[in-house]
C-alpha cells in the first residue's frame, strides 16, 4: 500500500532565503513521486516528477527534489524564495505510476515574508 | 489555450437538491477525473474515465454520478446533496492513464446547507 506524509502543515520563510518542504512516502514498489503547487483559488499545477530516472529532479520556477530511497523521502527545495512562491504544495505518490492511483499528501502551506 | 474548464466556480445548494458540475478539456486527453479537496485531507478521487463511454469509481464515489459521452466532457452529478458534500471539487485530465501528470481545472466550490 502507498502513503505519503508531509511533515509540516505550514512553513514560513523570508524572501531570498532557502525553502525546504518535507515529504516522506511509503510504497511497496518503486514509486513515482510528484510535487504539485496550488496558488490561491487556482487548480493544482505539476512542479516536478520522479519516475526512476535521475534521483535529483529539477522542476519549474527553480524548484528541485531529491529522491532518497534509504530515507523514503522526497523533499522539495528552492535556494531562494520569491514572494510568488507563496502557495500550498502537495506531495503525491503512486506505486504504479497510474493516474487513477495517486495518493495526495495533506499539503504544506508556504508563506513568504517580505 | 483553455486547458481544463470547470463551471460553475461557486454553488450553494440545499440538502436534497441535485446539480451537475461541468468539466471540459480541449487537449484531447484520454483520462479525466474528479477529485474533492477538504481541509487537511489532500485530494481524494471520486470517479474517473479512461475514454468516452468508460467510467469507474475512485476512493469516494458515493452520492456522485458521472458519464463520458465525448472525449472533451466529463460532468459530475450530485444526486441528492448532503452537507457532507460541501467541498471544493477539481476536474483533472491527463494524456494517458499511465502518467501521473494531471492538468487541473480551477475548481468548483460547493456549499450544501
Amino acid at each position: 500500500a502507498q502513503s505519503v506524509t508531509q511533515l509540516d502543515s505550514h512553513v514560513s520563510v523570508s524572501e531570498g532565503t532557502p525553502v525546504l518542504l518535507r515529504c516522506n512516502y511509503s510504497s511497496s514498489y518503486s514509486p513515482s513521486l510528484f510535487w504539485y503547487v496550488q496558488h490561491p483559488n487556482k487548480g493544482l499545477q505539476l512542479l516536478l516528477k520522479y519516475t526512476s530516472a535521475a534521483t535529483l529532479v529539477k522542476g519549474i520556477n527553480g524548484f528541485e527534489a531529491e529522491f532518497k530511497k534509504s530515507e523514503t523521502s522526497f523533499h522539495l527545495t528552492k535556494p531562494s524564495a520569491h514572494m510568488s512562491d507563496a502557495a500550498e504544495y502537495f506531495c503525491v505518490v503512486s506505486d504504479s505510476g497510474s493516474a487513477r492511483q495517486l495518493t495526495f499528501g495533506s499539503g504544506t502551506q508556504l508563506t513568504v515574508l517580505p | 489555450n483553455a486547458g481544463v474548464t470547470q463551471t460553475p466556480k461557486f454553488q450553494v445548494l440545499k440538502t436534497g437538491q441535485s446539480m451537475t458540475l461541468q468539466c471540459a478539456q480541449d487537449m484531447n486527453h484520454e483520462y479525466m477525473s474528479w477529485y474533492r479537496q477538504d481541509p487537511g485531507m489532500g485530494l481524494r478521487l471520486i470517479h474517473y474515465s479512461v475514454g468516452a463511454g468508460i467510467t469507474d469509481q475512485g476512493e469516494v464515489p458515493n452520492g456522485y454520478n458521472v458519464s463520458r459521452s465525448t472525449t472533451e466532457d466529463f460532468p459530475l452529478r450530485l444526486l441528492s446533496a448532503a452537507p457532507s458534500q460541501t467541498s471544493v471539487y477539481f476536474c483533472a485530465s491527463s494524456r494517458r492513464l499511465d502518467t501521473g501528470e494531471l492538468f487541473f481545472g480551477e475548481g468548483s466550490r460547493l456549499t450544501v446547507l
